[in-house]
């Protein structure tokens, strides 16, 4: 069925660094969506990407939807320690009307 | 505080036992939304409604149903428990039926321990 694979599992960066997370499908999808969810805490919506080839920034985090809209990236410039945490990518099966989301990445930031 | 309460916050329960989870969406919204996030499984979409009619259902197993409520809540009930069961179960709600389409706001959670 549909996936949504997402790379890496886990990233440790030295605070001031950069990070990147990549979500890739199966399928082409309609949009995607990036959660992120802190430890010990529930999923918080971050953005939305609908256009191919679509880039969105949020301060310090840049969202990329690929041209094939079969791929998509988050890249947070200059990691702080409250970036930590673990970044979901999501997208819609069947017509839209389920999302499927990666495994996510987990992010811990060492000060 | 995304607006979506859910109840209890922890249960701990036996195996063969029977446990009911309560949602209640954000203020105006339609659809509501259960998951369960495990280790193993990450974040599983178990099933949706919206406006009191299932809408959309995912991986839920037989021994698990759920329902919406006219005032819009929703309860999840997971019956037959099996260690298997222990996970996280998230409810979130949207404004709009189109769940992939739509932002949606996650309540805190609650988390089972089946024993």
């Amino acid at each position: 069925g549909q996936q949504v694979m997402q790379i890496p599992q886990y990233q440790h960066v030295q605070e001031g660094e950069d990070f990147t997370t990549y979500c890739n499908s199966s399928t082409t999808l309609s949009n995607i969506q990036w959660y992120k969810q802190r430890p010990g805490g529930h999923p918080v919506f971050l953005i939305q990407l609908v256009k191919s080839g679509e880039v969105k920034k949020q301060k310090r985090l840049t969202f990329q939807f690929g041209e094939a809209k079969k791929n998509s990236s988050l890249h947070i410039t200059a990691t702080q320690t409250t970036d930590v945490g673990t970044y979901f990518c999501a997208g819609p099966i069947e017509y839209g009307n389920k999302l499927v989301f990666g495994a996510g990445t987990i992010l811990r930031v060492k000060s | 505080d995304s607006g979506v309460t859910q109840t209890p916050k922890h249960l701990i329960t036996a195996t063969g036992q029977r446990v009911t989870l309560r949602c209640s969406p954000r203020s105006g919204d339609l659809s509501v939304y259960w998951y369960q996030q495990s280790l193993d499984q990450g974040l599983q979409f178990l099933i949706q409604y919206y406006n009191g009619e299932e809408r959309a259902k995912g991986n839920i197993l037989e021994r698990f149903s759920a329902q919406q409520f006219p005032d819009l809540h929703s309860e999840l009930n997971l019956s037959s428990l099996e260690l298997g069961d222990s996970a996280l179960y998230f409810c979130a709600s949207s404004a709009g039926v189109a769940g992939a389409y739509n932002e949606q706001f996650f309540g805190p959670g609650t988390r089972l321990t089946v024993l």
